[in-house]
């Protein structure tokens, strides 16, 4: 068990949906990162927050938004969803800032279905 | 864009043999880590290199970080079932804002 705990663990959802995608960190990591996972693209970054400031961005699309709450949990927002984004979403927490220092927990991940 | 690329991308293996996976970045890399990811399961960290040139081991794996800082190879000897899975490279650039993961290579194991 990482401690990284995300929700749902499956979603299955039509084309044109919005759906949004929980995270909580591990207890004291001040990092959130989301990657997403499918089969030909690997794991792709997308974006990363930092105490609730957003602190990096990967390939994320426009219809895709994240935020990091006080509380530290962040959720990730997939609107006007598209086949192409049926993926496992993952997310990961750290303690440090940097991404390349220290390393990463992720959480089991969200596997969302667009039909 | 910084890009991190592994290979093989597929590698079946005979219980006992060794296996070899191999990252290299298109830019200087500050560190690279590793993660090992079992099917229906997620990455879990196994080890992160610093240095030009470093070397670490863990049991049967060696971890190498070229002199260069931009590619890196991960060694199994003596595969074991319990090794299947897919091994990713990360690779952190200069700046600290992006670790960058590769595409993975996914190790079979037959007994």
């Amino acid at each position: 068990d990482s401690g990284v705990t995300q929700t749902p663990k499956h979603l299955i959802t039509a084309t044109g949906q919005r759906v949004t995608l929980r995270c909580s960190p591990r207890s004291g990591d001040l990092s959130v990162y989301w990657y997403q996972q499918s089969l030909d693209q690997g794991l792709q970054f997308l974006i990363q927050y930092y105490n609730g400031e957003e602190r990096a961005k990967g390939n994320i699309l426009e219809r895709f938004s994240a935020q990091q709450f006080p509380d530290l949990h962040s959720e990730l927002n997939l609107s006007s969803l598209e086949l192409g984004d049926s993926a496992l979403y993952f997310c990961a927490s750290s303690a440090q800032v940097f991404a390349n220092t220290g390393e990463l927990f992720f959480g089991e991940g969200s596997r969302l279905t667009v039909l | 864009g910084q890009q991190v690329m592994q290979i093989p991308q597929y590698q079946h293996v005979q219980e006992g043999e060794d296996f070899t996976t191999y990252c290299n970045s298109s830019t200087t890399l500050s560190n690279i880590q590793w993660y090992k990811q079992r099917p229906g399961g997620h990455p879990v960290f196994l080890i992160q290199l610093v240095k030009s040139g470093e070397v670490k081991k863990q049991k049967r794996l060696t971890f190498q970080f070229g002199e260069a800082k931009k590619n890196s190879s991960l060694h199994i000897t003596a595969t074991q079932t319990t090794d299947v899975g897919t091994y990713f490279c990360a690779g952190g650039n200069q700046a600290g804002t992006a670790l960058i993961f590769g595409k993975g290579t996914t190790l079979s194991v037959s007994s």
